[in-house]
């Protein structure tokens, strides 16, 4: 059975500080790793990872993915309370199947 | 521009009934997707159709049924609504194999 594991579940931070979300992943016929943003309505896409050791940043965004260990890491810098949201991560397969973690509730303190 | 769109947005159920909710997108994407959301619990696939034709189930398909009229629509069909359905549906597409998913608005269903 395919598993995305997400952790924290939550997280809060005083706005300014460096965040790390984690995701590892179990899943047959792996693709791709995805990262979304989640504020009040839908999730929004952030990123596509699909090769390891290959960092992909937009802003003070950055995500790294190991495909030997499973796992993916979003890293978040000089956070802002704009920042808070739910984070998903995602898991791509080459059936086009995209399964979801439980997500990251990240609440930045002003 | 209209991407995806789905109806309806809300809507209250009693035990029993049955409804459809509608999905279409004017992107000429391949893949389109039903997903639900409870609080706490991310989003869970119900079904998928990875192209016009085929249609496979998703991490929740029971109580569930699902058609994909064309390349453009997608519905997702509840035949005897039970409490458990209550929640938030996400209708999204996306171009095979590129991951980015675009989602509609949603649908909060309630099941009374």
């Amino acid at each position: 059975e395919d598993k995305v594991v997400q952790s924290p579940l939550s997280l809060v931070v005083h706005e300014g500080d460096t965040v790390t979300l984690n995701c590892s992943y179990e899943v047959t016929n792996f693709r791709s790793l995805l990262w979304y943003k989640q504020e009040k309505k839908a999730p929004t896409f952030l990123f596509m990872l699909t090769s390891s050791g290959i960092e992909k940043k937009s802003g003070r965004l950055s995500s790294i993915l190991d495909k030997k260990e499973l796992f993916s890491i979003l890293n978040i810098t000089a956070t802002q309370t704009g920042d808070s949201a739910v984070y998903l991560c995602a898991v791509l397969r080459r059936d086009d199947k995209i399964i979801f973690g439980k997500g990251t509730r990240l609440h930045i303190l002003p | 521009n209209a991407g995806v769109t789905q109806t309806p947005k809300f809507q209250v159920l009693k035990t029993g009934q049955s409804m459809t909710l509608q999905c279409a997108q004017d992107m000429n994407h391949n893949s389109m997707y039903w997903y639900r959301q409870d609080p706490g619990m991310g989003l869970r696939l119900i079904y998928y159709s990875a192209s016009e034709g085929t249609t496979d189930k998703g991490e929740v398909p029971n109580g569930y049924n699902v058609s994909r009229l064309n390349k453009r629509e997608f519905s997702l069909r509840l035949e005897s609504a039970a409490p458990s359905q209550t929640s938030v549906y996400f209708c999204a597409s996306s171009d095979r194999g590129t991951g980015e998913l675009f989602f509609g608005e949603g649908s909060r269903l309630t099941v009374l």
